[in-house]
């Protein structure tokens, strides 16, 4: 039961452009996304966050964008850069009231971004 | 501020064989996660400690998995006997409360089991 997915398993991008990152998600109980990313023999570092009162949060290239009666966010990056080229994940948390732990984080499969100079 | 700190960073075992990991989390994280990250997934909670109590195992493999958090603070991840899908990455994460939407991970053990 695939409750975060990332239909896209990679997407190449020049640099410059706009990267658009998408995930899916089915349970209802989730009330706060989240982005992180991932590069080579690290672990994932938090990217940027949106709760599910709000339908954009922007920060620096960063925004995402949340869409509930579709059950959809993306991440956009603007203007993309070699370095963001790394894997992204998409996680969402439950609310307080969702029938599990509060903390717990259920993830998407990733998608791996390149960015070419 | 120093990260979550994991060790070993590669371990390769043979099937039936026992390993052991080790994490230390930030200074202060009262939460602490363990996830599994098998090749092409995102990672998935096996289990999460609030203080030295566990809050979530629900899917934690407890016939062969098992894990504490002895005083609160660093904790351990053992798996016995290794299976081949044992193979993975095991990511060890903190947060400072359980509402934890802010989680840092430490690098992560990669586990190959032959």
């Amino acid at each position: 039961d695939q409750q975060v997915k990332q239909n896209s398993p990679s997407l190449s991008v020049q640099e410059g452009r706009i990267s658009i990152l998408n995930c899916d998600y089915t349970n209802s109980m989730f009330d706060y996304f989240l982005w992180y990313k991932k590069y080579p023999a690290e672990g994932p570092t938090f990217l940027i966050s949106i709760s599910s009162i709000k339908d954009k949060n922007e920060d620096g290239r960063f925004t995402v964008f949340l869409n509930k009666s579709a059950k959809h966010l993306s991440l956009h990056i603007v203007p993309s850069q070699p370095g963001d080229s790394a894997v992204y994940f998409c996680a969402a948390r439950p609310s307080r009231d969702g029938g599990t732990s509060y903390g717990k984080l259920t993830f998407g499969q990733g998608t791996i971004l390149t960015v070419h100079p | 501020e120093a990260g979550v700190a994991q060790s070993p960073r590669y371990k390769i075992i043979e099937k039936r064989q026992s390993v052991a990991f080790w994490c230390n989390p930030i200074s202060g994280h009262a939460t602490l996660y363990w996830y599994q990250q098998i090749l092409g997934q995102g990672p998935k909670l096996l289990i999460q400690f609030q203080n030295n109590g566990v809050v979530d195992d629900s899917q934690l493999p407890k016939d062969r998995f098992s894990a504490e958090r002895l005083k609160g603070v660093d904790s351990t991840l053992k798996i016995q006997p290794a299976k081949l899908e044992d193979s993975a990455v095991y990511l060890c994460a903190s947060s400072l409360s359980e509402g934890g939407y802010e989680q840092y991970f430490g690098p992560g053990t990669r586990l190959t089991v032959t």
